[in-house]
């Protein structure tokens, strides 16, 4: 079983749609990310995460630490959004390396 | 500034052959990593670096090696390519001990091995 999974695979909706992409992980993490690439390759971080929610724009995430879940939800979804999500956690090390497990991505396709 | 660079953006090797992904970053950050992404799997971590002179193994190191040449640059060679590693190739940096600790990627390298 992979460390983080998430849900949907792929999922394909109108613009204008709420949209929510999940995340589960199994391990202890000092933090969770969440990013972005674009249909071009590109890879962007989107929000780091260690407890609570952030907003970013129509981009809302929110992690609960005791459930070990987190959720990426966009707001008034336009085609501009399509992209693969990918989240990631960060595991702590003994050495102060920053190393991060990804998850396998969830494609988001809006049709206009 | 221009971020995390990566040369080349596109290579077809044959089996045996040898090549240097090049990678640097502009951002004064001390990290920076080498990961590879296939179809189906997330990204997976080959190599990363905490600061100048030191490297470390990731997930998936066999038939890599790095070179942390300066704060900027950090290299990944293929000694003997082989068809399994046919992959896209991101490199990225991030400030260990920041605050926010965002990872930036460069743009990548598509390797195909024949």
């Amino acid at each position: 079983k992979n460390e983080v999974e998430q849900s949907p695979q792929n999922l394909t909706a109108q613009e204008g749609e709420f949209i929510t992409i999940n995340c589960s992980y199994s391990v202890g993490i000092s933090a969770l990310h969440w990013l972005q690439q674009h249909p071009g390759g590109g890879i962007v971080s989107l929000f780091m995460l260690s407890s609570g929610k952030k907003k970013h724009g129509r981009l809302i995430a929110t992690i609960n630490i005791q459930e070990k879940h987190s959720s990426l939800h966009i707001t008034a979804s336009h085609p501009r959004d399509s992209a693969v999500y990918i989240c990631a956690v960060r595991r702590p090390s003994n050495f102060g390396n920053e190393k991060l497990t990804f998850g396998t991505g969830t494609r988001l396709t809006i049709i206009p | 500034n221009a971020g995390v660079t990566q040369t080349p953006k596109f290579q077809v090797l044959k089996t045996g052959q040898s090549m240097t992904l090049q990678c640097a970053q502009d951002m004064n950050h001390n990290s920076m990593y080498w990961y590879r992404q296939d179809p189906g799997m997330g990204l997976r971590l080959i190599y990363y670096s905490a600061s100048e002179g030191t490297t470390d193994k990731g997930e998936v190191p066999n038939g890599y090696n790095v070179s942390r040449l300066n704060k900027r640059e950090f290299s990944l060679r293929l000694e003997s390519a082989a068809p399994s590693q046919t992959s896209v190739y991101f490199c990225a940096s991030s400030d260990r001990g920041g605050r926010t600790d965002t990872q930036y990627f460069g743009p990548g390298t598509r390797l195909t091995v024949l």
